[in-house]
């Protein structure tokens, strides 16, 4: 059965710090990994992963995706406290392309 | 404007109602999807449609129906609700883009809250 496991399942930090949130997955016919942003409102798109070792940027937050050990990293440095959220990962695969999801990593940022 | 809505926002209903929630994208997406949310269990998909005539179940179709008007518009009745139902409801749409990847990045209305008493 297909599976996206996210870790941890919820982080408190200070502002200021760097956190690192993971997602393993063990999906058929893997196409690509998505990581979204959901606030108390409806999931927004961060990035999309299909090639290993390529890191995705966009501004303090990157991703990676290493494809052979089946996992990627969505790192945040200089947290603030807009980056509370709850992290969403997702994997695209099978045949009819749905989304398998994690159930998510809530990041709390205190100040 | 936003490019996926939802309606209503918020709803509460009582149980054995029938209840519609709909969806409207101007993306010009082929793909919609009805999910639900709950805490604890993540996002879990209801139905999903490619395109006008295709409509699939999801993990969790018991109890739920739908329908695809057009391509812009996509429809989640509930047609006996009960208390179980409460959740947040999201619609979200995709499309193949030119990527041989065929990646399929969703994106998703704002949500509605239903409450089933």
């Amino acid at each position: 059965e297909d599976k996206v496991v996210q870790s941890p399942l919820s982080l408190v930090v200070h502002e200021g710090d760097t956190v690192t949130l993971n997602c393993s997955y063990e999906v058929t016919n893997f196409r690509s990994l998505l990581w979204y942003k959901q606030e108390k409102k409806a999931p927004t798109f961060l990035f999309m992963l299909t090639s290993s070792g390529i890191e995705k940027k966009s501004g303090r937050l990157s991703s990676i995706l290493d494809k052979k050990e089946l996992f990627s990293i969505l790192n945040i440095t200089a947290t603030q406290t807009g980056d509370s959220a709850v992290y969403l990962c997702a994997c695209n695969a099978g045949n009819n392309r749905k989304l398998i999801w994690g159930l998510g990593t809530s990041l709390a940022v205190n100040p | 404007d936003a490019d996926v809505t939802q309606t209503p926002r918020n709803r509460i209903t009582k149980t054995g109602k029938r209840i519609m929630l709909e969806c409207s994208q101007t993306k010009g997406h082929d793909r919609m999807y009805w999910y639900r949310q709950d805490p604890g269990l993540g996002l879990r998909l209801i139905y999903y449609s490619f395109d006008v005539k295709d409509i699939n179940k999801g993990e969790i179709s018991d109890g739920y129906s739908v329908s695809r008007q057009a391509q812009a518009k996509f429809s989640l009745s509930l047609e006996s609700a009960i208390p179980n139902q409460t959740a947040l409801y999201f619609c979200a749409t995709s499309d193949l883009g030119g990527s041989p990847a065929y990646t399929d990045t969703q994106y998703f209305g704002p949500g509605t809250r239903l409450t089933v008493l």
